[in-house]
């Protein structure tokens, strides 16, 4: 069974600094992993996805995320965080099985940006 | 562009009352999903659909109905509102092995 495991649900960092947000995840299969971010009162929004065409995935708002299939890792980075990135952030697996697509959700990370 | 809509965005239900959330797409997908997100936990699946006709239980099914009678529309439904049915509830749609795209939420209160 495919889960996702996001460590800190909470993050905080200063404007200007490295947002790094970790997620690893178990899959039986060849996994497709993406990144969600929701910010209060809506959904989630895709931020980027990695469908194993690269290994670095470069998404919307300056972020990008590694897949590290020996670490079993797909961690969320971006080199300045700004505070519109306050915000949090949803890891999820995806694989095809069972006749529909189950994605599982890690339990999210909210992003906390100090001026 | 509309995507996903989801209606009613607030509701407050007494113990043993009755109600649909309703989630329309104009994205034509066929799969769609109901999630339920309740602080720290993440997002739980309740039901989703295969296409119209077809729908099938989550991992948090109880207390909840669907049906999928067009491409368009996948409305849920509650029985008999429990406290424990207060949550954030999402639809989403998509496609095979590609992003979900998620309404705004129906925020739930039972009281």
């Amino acid at each position: 069974a495919q889960s996702v495991t996001q460590l800190g649900s909470h993050v905080s960092v200063s404007e200007g600094a490295l947002v790094l947000l970790r997620c690893n995840y178990s899959s039986s299969v060849p996994p497709y992993l993406f990144w969600y971010v929701q910010y209060p009162n809506q959904g989630l929004q895709l931020l980027l996805k990695y469908t194993s065409a690269a290994t670095l995935v470069k998404g919307i708002n300056g972020f990008e995320a590694e897949f590290k299939k020996s670490e079993t890792s797909f961690h969320l980075t971006k080199p300045s965080a700004h505070m519109s990135d306050a915000a949090e952030y949803f890891c999820a697996v995806s694989e095809l099985g069972g006749g529909y697509q189950k994605v599982t959700f890690g339990t999210g990370t909210k992003l906390q940006v100090i001026p | 562009n509309a995507g996903v809509t989801q209606t009613p965005k607030f509701r407050i239900l007494k113990i043993g009352q009755s109600m649909t959330l309703q989630c329309t797409q104009d994205m034509n997908h066929n799969y769609m999903y109901w999630y339920r997100q309740d602080p720290g936990m993440g997002l739980k699946l309740i039901y989703y659909s295969v296409g119209a006709g077809i729908t099938d239980k989550g991992e948090v099914p109880n207390g909840y109905n669907v049906s999928r009678s067009t491409t368009e529309d996948f409305p849920l439904r509650l029985e008999l509102a429990a406290p424990s049915q207060t949550s954030v509830y999402f639809c989403a749609t998509g496609g095979s092995n590609q992003p979900q795209h998620f309404g705004d939420g129906t925020r739930l209160s039972i009281l």
